[in-house]
């Protein structure tokens, strides 16, 4: 049981390139989140899937696209990189249900730089 | 007034040690309350649900007054291994809503 996966650990783009970041989870879970942390910024939410087949922006969505490619994949990408995207991007996971079961589940991060 | 604030600290305290971090939230129709623990260049890891009655496991001590909008973690006899950043989540609103978590407090438990 790996949780939540997520590739690469680390990347290095140049200004106007464009990437994916992959995040996979194997519990199940209806919701999945992408946030990026920055020093002193905290975690700010870019985009969720509450369930499979819908999407929606968070606080921070701008310059950012996401697929819920099925149940346990979403990625996050990354169109145009700007320097303002230099940060650490986490994909989480959730089982909504009843009873406030919306504890979220973090993968790794990737690390991304962009010059 | 931000959705979720903490004090940053640092907080410097030697083992054995009880420190207390407090948190407090805008949104009165917030239901879900969390501690999660995040190590340094590592993934946030949930640390412990808070309920309103609070709650306990082991050192760690969870309370929550939703009247005041405030929420508090007590650590008790500080081990190494507490050196971390604390943060405090609490979700949007009722239902499936997203969470809003708190820029975190830093601890350093010092020998």
């Amino acid at each position: 049981n790996a949780g939540v996966t997520q590739t690469p650990k680390f990347q290095v783009l140049k200004t106007g390139q464009s990437m994916t970041l992959q995040c996979a989870q194997d519990m199940n879970h209806n919701s999945m989140y992408w946030y990026r942390q920055d020093p002193g910024m905290g975690l700010r939410l870019i985009y969720y899937s509450a369930s499979e087949g819908t999407t929606d922006k968070g606080e921070v969505p701008n310059g950012y696209n996401v697929s819920r490619l099925n149940k346990r994949e979403f990625s996050l990408r990354l169109e145009s990189a700007a320097p303002s995207q230099t940060s650490v991007y986490f994909c989480a996971s959730s089982h909504i249900g009843t009873g406030n079961t919306d504890t979220q589940y973090f993968g790794p991060g990737t690390r991304l730089t962009v010059l | 007034r931000k959705e979720v604030e903490q004090d940053p600290g640092p907080f410097n305290v030697p083992e054995g040690a009880t420190v207390a971090f407090n948190c407090t939230y805008s949104n009165s129709a917030s239901q879900s309350f969390f501690w999660y623990r995040q190590d340094c260049r590592k993934e946030p890891k949930l640390l412990m649900s808070v309920y309103s009655s609070g709650n306990e496991d082991g050192r760690f001590t969870a309370q929550l007054n939703r009247a005041s909008q405030y929420i508090s973690l007590l650590i008790r006899d500080s081990k190494l291994s507490d050196s971390a950043t604390y943060l405090c989540v609490v979700n949007k609103g009722s239902g499936n809503t997203p969470l809003v978590f708190g820029k975190g407090t830093r601890l350093s438990v010092i020998a």
